[in-house]
């Protein structure tokens, strides 16, 4: 079974910074997709990047981009000039390109943004 | 575009009663999933369809919990009767074929049973 594993239960960062956001998952499948998805306070899950697995080149989303290690089996996420509105958790989630559609996410990493 | 949308945004009823939550998936999307997410568990799949056919009810916690799709364009989930334990945030999320196989959430119905 897959299993997606986000090791750091609370990042904070100073405005204006960059910080990275930990993932790393299991699987057997070589064919796959990740997402990072950010739940500021109003709930909503929001997308915030994705990556297919036979892609070498790293996702980037304006100030958000990815360390995407296959081998590892890592999928960092980075935030690059912090802001205020980024303050949210944060979950990584893995899906199987063929197959079961579910997505399986990680426990969550709440950000904090200091002023 | 709409996104995913769900009703109601809020509910708060007393145990015993019948919840009905209710989605909107994406148009042209043709997979609908139904999650909950409590400080507890986290984020938990409760039943997945394709093409309105359910695919996946493995995550149902019970008897007391039942999803339909009737059409491509509305689904339901009923807890009856609603304990106190099922209060939550109950998310619908869709996504479509072809190379985005992004799911995308509605906003959520965050439930209160007293």
């Amino acid at each position: 079974a897959q299993t997606v594993t986000q090791s750091q239960p609370e990042m904070s960062v100073q405005e204006a910074e960059t910080v990275t956001l930990s993932c790393t998952y299991d699987t057997s499948e070589s064919d796959y997709y990740l997402f990072w998805y950010k739940q500021p306070p109003s709930r909503q899950m929001i997308l915030v990047i994705r990556q297919e697995a036979y892609k070498q080149q790293n996702a980037t989303e304006n100030r958000f981009s990815v360390n995407f290690q296959k081998a590892a089996k890592s999928f960092s996420l980075k935030i690059s000039d912090s802001q205020l509105g980024d303050a949210a958790m944060y979950f990584c989630a893995y899906k199987p390109n063929f197959g079961n559609e579910k997505l399986t996410f990680g426990t969550g990493t709440r950000l904090t943004i200091i002023p | 575009d709409a996104g995913v949308i769900q009703s109601p945004r809020h509910e708060v009823t007393e145990m015993g009663q019948e919840v009905t939550l209710r989605c909107k998936p994406i148009s042209g999307h043709n997979s609908l999933f139904w999650y909950r997410q409590t400080m507890m568990r986290g984020l938990e799949l409760l039943i997945y369809f394709n093409n309105n056919v359910p695919i996946d009810d493995s995550g149902m916690p019970e008897d007391r919990f039942s999803a339909k799709m009737p059409n491509a364009s509305f689904s339901t989930l009923k807890i009856q009767p609603s304990e106190p334990r099922d209060s939550a945030v109950y998310f619908c999320a869709s996504t479509g074929t072809g190379i985005q196989e992004t799911q995308y959430f509605g906003p959520g119905t965050r439930l209160l049973v007293l």
